[in-house]
């Protein structure tokens, strides 16, 4: 079955960086185009980044763009994100989603459970 | 790009029907998805593509996509049905997907 599974979140302080990893297993990675969404506390979920199967497109949310880089190794099925500069505004549980495509937009049926980062000094 | 725009919340009895929309302007020319998600856990789709059901999704969650509002619809709603309901879609003028920002459902 599928399974996604982050790791990488914990405490950091404003202005550090934090690395974060999606290990899938149970489907082809390489045949995939790859999500990260986030989600504060209490709030709703924000999309943060994507990148294609082959890692040759990304793309971003303005809210991180130019401060966190997504990219994958398929040799480990395996999706990253470098955060950095990192801000209190960045606190939030960070899931891992695998793109389905639909007749007219992408849309996620497996999500991973998490991995929380919290930004405070 | 889109701005999804959801109703905070919505409260309901057992049995009533649950009508949760997602505004935007001409989302109808866009497909639109729908997720559930219950505290503490990742979200789960419930419609995709405007109203297509994943399998092991109840009958009584539908969709449609019409204008300038999408809608989710539960049925005979139940007190498992008590979570947050979130709206998608994939902007492909600006690259960027869009989550609305959620209508969280109380059945009383």
């Amino acid at each position: 079955q599928v399974q996604l599974v982050e790791s990488g979140g914990g405490g950091v302080q404003p202005g550090r960086s934090l690395r974060l990893s999606c290990v899938t297993s149970g489907f082809i990675f390489s045949d995939y185009a790859m999500h990260w969404v986030r989600q504060a506390p209490g709030k709703g979920l924000e999309w943060v980044a994507v990148i294609w199967h082959d890692g040759s497109i990304k793309y971003y949310g303005d809210a991180v763009k130019d401060r966190f880089a997504i990219s994958r190794d398929n040799s480990k099925n395996t999706m990253y994100l470098q955060m950095n500069s990192l801000r209190a505004e960045d606190t939030a549980n960070y899931f891992c989603a695998r793109e389905e495509i639909g007749t007219d937009g992408v849309y996620f049926q497996h999500w991973g459970q998490g991995t929380l980062v919290a930004v405070s000094s | 790009s889109y701005v999804l725009t959801q109703a905070p919340s919505l409260s309901l009895a057992p049995g009533q029907t649950a009508t949760i929309t997602c505004g935007a302007n001409n989302i109808e020319s866009r497909s639109v998805y729908w997720y559930q998600q219950k505290p503490g856990q990742a979200p789960v789709l419930v419609v995709y593509d405007n109203s297509d059901r994943p399998s092991g999704i109840p009958e009584r969650f539908s969709g449609s996509n019409s204008g300038n509002t999408a809608t989710l619809t539960i049925s005979r709603v139940e007190a498992g049905d008590e979570a947050d309901y979130y709206c998608q879609l994939w902007d492909s003028s600006s690259d960027v997907l869009v989550f609305g920002g959620g209508t969280k459902v109380t059945v009383l």
